[in-house]
């Protein structure tokens, strides 16, 4: 079963703006995680927050969580043409907290 | 950079047919997960192993799939026999211990289609 819902389903923009893309899930977490996946690759890790985090950076993404909403989003500044891929949200189980359960992903497109 | 290490990278074959997948974690990962990864969805678990203990299969559909890790390191996923709903891709990963938030690594995937 699947835990998170990542919304929109797809998103496309131009290069050089913002992509904004936002995942909502169900139970208790201790982490939260994002991933990115190329068109027929495997997933790529991108970023941890762990639920007592309520931002993290890491060049030019910018995650934010909200335990209280059971929310989490992802942003990503000055897209480029690269950036192109599926994204997916991924939390924990808490009765398997090795576990990762994910989200349906959202779909990027960004236009050079 | 290590990876993890999958084959084969693509798969066709019948309905009713045997077929395996193999999967090289990182070195040194006791965490070794198999997901399926339907075209157009998020992954699911199918199998979680702790060294060669199998820790969540609960999933795992067993009357046709089957998942060991005879030595704790690399793992091999067989499905007998396959059905059409089987075609997706099969993803392997591996981490050093998930429960303290490591990170979990993804190899490419193999991709399964049942004719």
């Amino acid at each position: 079963s699947q835990q998170g819902e990542e919304d929109p389903q797809a998103l496309s923009i131009q290069e050089g703006e913002n992509a904004t893309m936002n995942c909502s899930y169900k139970t208790s977490i201790n982490n939260l995680q994002w991933y990115r996946q190329n068109s027929g690759r495997g997933l790529v890790h991108l970023i941890l927050i762990r639920s007592n985090e309520r931002e993290k950076h890491s060049g030019r993404l910018r995650v934010t969580l909200d335990t209280s909403k059971k929310s989490s989003s992802l942003l990503i500044t000055a897209s480029r043409a690269a950036d192109t891929a599926s994204y997916f949200c991924a939390t924990d189980d808490r009765g398997n907290t090795g576990k990762l359960i994910f989200g349906q992903g959202t779909t990027l497109q960004v236009k050079p | 950079e290590a990876e993890v290490a999958q084959s084969p990278r693509y798969k066709i074959t019948e309905k009713s047919q045997a077929v395996a997948f193999w999967c090289d974690p990182i070195s040194g990962h006791a965490t070794l997960y198999w997901y399926r990864q339907i075209l157009g969805q998020g992954p699911e678990l199918l199998v979680q192993f702790q060294d060669e203990s199998v820790v969540d299969d609960s999933q795992l559909p067993k009357d046709r799939f089957s998942a060991e890790r005879l030595k704790g390191v690399d793992s091999t996923l067989k499905i007998q026999p396959a059905e059409l709903g089987d075609s997706a891709m099969y993803l392997c990963a591996s981490s050093l211990d998930p429960d303290s938030g490591n990170t979990i690594y993804f190899g490419e995937g193999s991709w399964l289609t049942v004719v």
